[in-house]
């Protein structure tokens, strides 16, 4: 059972560059967000996609975009990548929204980003 | 003011205490309420989850939700050094399927 899988696990980028995070689940769920941590600042919401064809802002949405390819897969894209975006980033996928009864989050392993 | 708010720590307690973790939430429409830990370099898992007023428990976890005060914590009781983690209040955002997290609280469990 694989679960929430990201790639890459570990990717380092210069200034300006651009690069997608790729986040797939097997888990059937309808829900799939990104979050980024930072020391001391726990998770932060980027983007997230209640349902297959429905994405949304979260707390931190500015320099990211984000598509839901189809149930399974969403997507993380930096344009233009700056040193403030280094960060540890997670995908996470639930069976119902996260207000739901009984719909925890399930995290993939994270991608660890420096942008020099 | 943020959403969440946790105490960073590091909050050290001996083994076998009860280790007390404390969370407010400033959205008075959040409905669930969770609890996720994390190992350092690792990603955050459910420990446990709390949609109604009162205590909940789970094995030497109890989960407590005042929702008048705004206010959810975790008891874990006869603490090992292996619950030595960060601990992650998440609260859903009213009913947009948005879940906000603390910026969690270290616990460290000292033999």
């Amino acid at each position: 059972n694989a679960g929430v899988t990201q790639t890459p696990k570990f990717q380092v980028l210069k200034t300006g560059q651009s690069m997608t995070l790729q986040c797939a689940q097997d888990m059937n769920h309808n829900s799939m967000y990104w979050y980024r941590q930072d020391p001391g600042m726990g998770l932060r919401l980027i983007y997230y996609s209640a349902s297959e064809g429905t994405t949304d802002k979260g707390e931190v949405p500015n320099g990211y975009n984000v598509s839901r390819l189809n149930k399974r897969e969403f997507s993380l894209r930096l344009e233009s990548a700056a040193p403030s975006q280094t960060s540890v980033y997670f995908c996470a996928s639930s069976y119902d929204r996260a207000s739901s009864y009984n719909s925890p989050l399930h995290f993939g392993n994270g991608t660890r980003l420096t942008v020099t | 003011q943020k959403e969440v708010e946790q105490n960073s720590g590091p909050l050290s307690v001996p083994e076998g205490a009860i280790a007390s973790l404390n969370c407010t939430y400033s959205d008075r429409g959040s409905q669930s309420f969770f609890w996720y830990r994390q190992y350092s370099g690792k990603s955050p898992e459910l420990i446990m989850s709390i949609y109604s007023n009162g205590d909940k428990e789970d094995g030497r976890f109890t989960a407590q939700l005042n929702k008048a005060s705004q206010y959810v914590s975790l008891l874990i009781r006869d603490s090992q050094p292996s619950d030595s983690a960060t601990y992650l209040c998440a609260v859903s955002r009213g009913v947009t399927g948005k879940l906000i997290f603390g910026q969690g609280t270290t616990l460290q469990v000292k033999p």
